[in-house]
């Protein structure tokens, strides 16, 4: 079975700090990788595709190691709006879109 | 922005009944999707729609699931016969172009979803 595994935290972190995030996945054929934001009760929402040379978008970081099957985000500058779960995606078996996602990792900005 | 709408926001039904869930995915995106999330767990996919049918499902959807486009806006998913672990948040999405040669072209967009709550 096909799985994506994250840590669950909580991450509790104050204002201004840095923190990452890691996620392994078990599929070797995944070939797309996202991170997505998951405010409570609401729905999934694309933080940032995931590229294997690593890509950045402001204050977030994504990395890709393929050998490893492992993936982290790193957000720095920390704020309080930064507070949600955050959810390692990988594209399932079939060629259609199936997304698997990870249980998340719930991070906590405090002031 | 254009965004994913999903009706009702919340669903309270008895054991046994059967629910239709609504979405109406944003207007020029060729690719459908059902998800839901148990409180507490993670996502799951359910099934993708393309082309007025379904391209792939999940062990989750059985029988007593279905999908349908009746109309060129809305997509539907029904569940005949609901059973008390049939309750979460159900989520629609939507993208406009899928999959080529196993790499996504682009993002699938969520709704807000449907609670579902079997009693």
């Amino acid at each position: 079975r096909k799985e994506v595994e994250q840590d669950p935290g909580p991450f509790n972190v104050p204002e201004g700090a840095t923190v990452a995030f890691n996620c392994t996945y078990s599929n070797s054929a995944s070939q797309s990788f996202f991170w997505y934001r998951q405010d409570c009760r609401k729905e999934p929402k694309l933080l940032m595709s995931v590229y294997s040379s690593g890509n950045e978008d402001g204050r977030f970081t994504a990395q890709l190691n393929r050998a490893s099957q492992y993936i982290s985000l790193l957000i720095r500058d920390s704020k309080l709006s930064d507070s949600a779960t955050y959810l390692c995606v990988v594209n399932g078996e079939g060629s259609q879109g199936n997304l698997i996602f990870g249980k998340g990792t719930k991070l906590s900005v405090k002031p | 922005e254009p965004e994913v709408t999903q009706t009702p926001s919340h669903q309270v039904t008895q054991m046994g009944q059967e629910v239709i869930l609504r979405c109406v995915p944003i207007s020029n995106h060729l690719y459908f999707y059902w998800y839901r999330q148990i409180l507490g767990q993670k996502v799951e996919f359910l099934v993708s729609f393309y082309n007025n049918e379904i391209s792939e499902k999940s062990e989750i959807f059985d029988d007593q699931f279905s999908v349908e486009r009746p109309d060129g806006s809305n997509f539907t998913l029904k569940i005949r016969s609901t059973k008390l672990e049939d309750s979460a948040m159900y989520f629609c999405a939507s993208s406009p172009l899928g999959f080529v040669s196993g790499i996504l072209q682009e993002t699938q967009y969520f709704g807000p979803g449907t609670r579902l709550l079997v009693l």
